[in-house]
């Protein structure tokens, strides 16, 4: 099984220039995630969406969108990157139809930029 | 609004020694509870949960509602231990829509 999937793995950016992150999960999930790690800071929620069409702010959503067109894919746009957004971001995907359900993380993206 | 605090930024130790990761815990409701790993060059992955009251690679947690602590236990900590553990919370937002938030995280690492 894939289980959630991200691309790119790596990016180099300049200042203005702006990106998508693609995240896709297999496993039907109706809640995903985007956060960002930084070093001290643990994982900060950028943007969250509990169902296809919908999607909703986290702690950290200036200077992101995102869009959710369809349930298995969840994407992260930067519209002018900033070097403050250098980071490395994960996206989760996690069912709630029981409590307590483990959320999957993918393999992350770092994004640097100069 | 629902908060994580993990004091400790790194927690080194000898190997065969007991571990405590700190984390405590800010939400007005029930808490779902959880412990995340991070080992070097991987996904995060779920370690445990609150709920189940498992012992997982030696790992519990128990909750501690009186003191709103989640502390993460090992009686003798391994070299393999070594990684990132973040304490996770999951709660009720006012909007109706539930939440996964993460503390700051703790370094552990575990010397031979």
């Amino acid at each position: 099984n894939a289980g959630v999937t991200q691309t790119p793995k790596f990016r180099v950016l300049k200042t203005g220039q702006s990106m998508t992150l693609l995240c896709a999960q297999d496993m039907n999930h109706e809640y995903m995630y985007w956060y960002r790690q930084d070093p001290g800071m643990g994982l900060r929620l950028i943007h969250y969406s509990v169902g296809e069409g919908t999607t909703a702010k986290g702690e950290v959503p200036d200077g992101y969108n995102v869009s959710r067109l369809k349930k298995q894919n969840f994407l992260l746009g930067l519209e002018s990157a900033a070097p403050s957004q250098t980071s490395v971001y994960f996206c989760a995907s996690r069912t709630l139809d029981r409590p307590n359900t483990e959320a999957f993380f993918g393999q992350g993206t770092r994004l640097t930029v100069v | 609004a629902q908060r994580v605090t993990q004091p400790e930024k790194l927690l080194s130790v000898f190997k065969g020694a007991p571990v405590e990761l700190k984390c405590n815990y800010s939400y007005s409701g029930s808490p779902e509870l959880f412990w995340y790993v991070q080992y070097s060059r991987q996904r995060l992955q779920l370690l445990l949960r609150h709920i189940s009251r498992e012992s997982i690679k030696g790992f519990t947690a128990d909750l501690n509602k009186g003191e709103t602590s989640f502390h993460l236990k090992k009686p003798f900590a391994q070299e393999e231990d070594s990684a990132m553990y973040y304490c996770a919370l999951s709660g009720w937002l006012d909007t109706g829509r539930r939440a996964l938030t993460f503390g700051s995280g703790t370094r552990l690492q575990v010397q031979p």
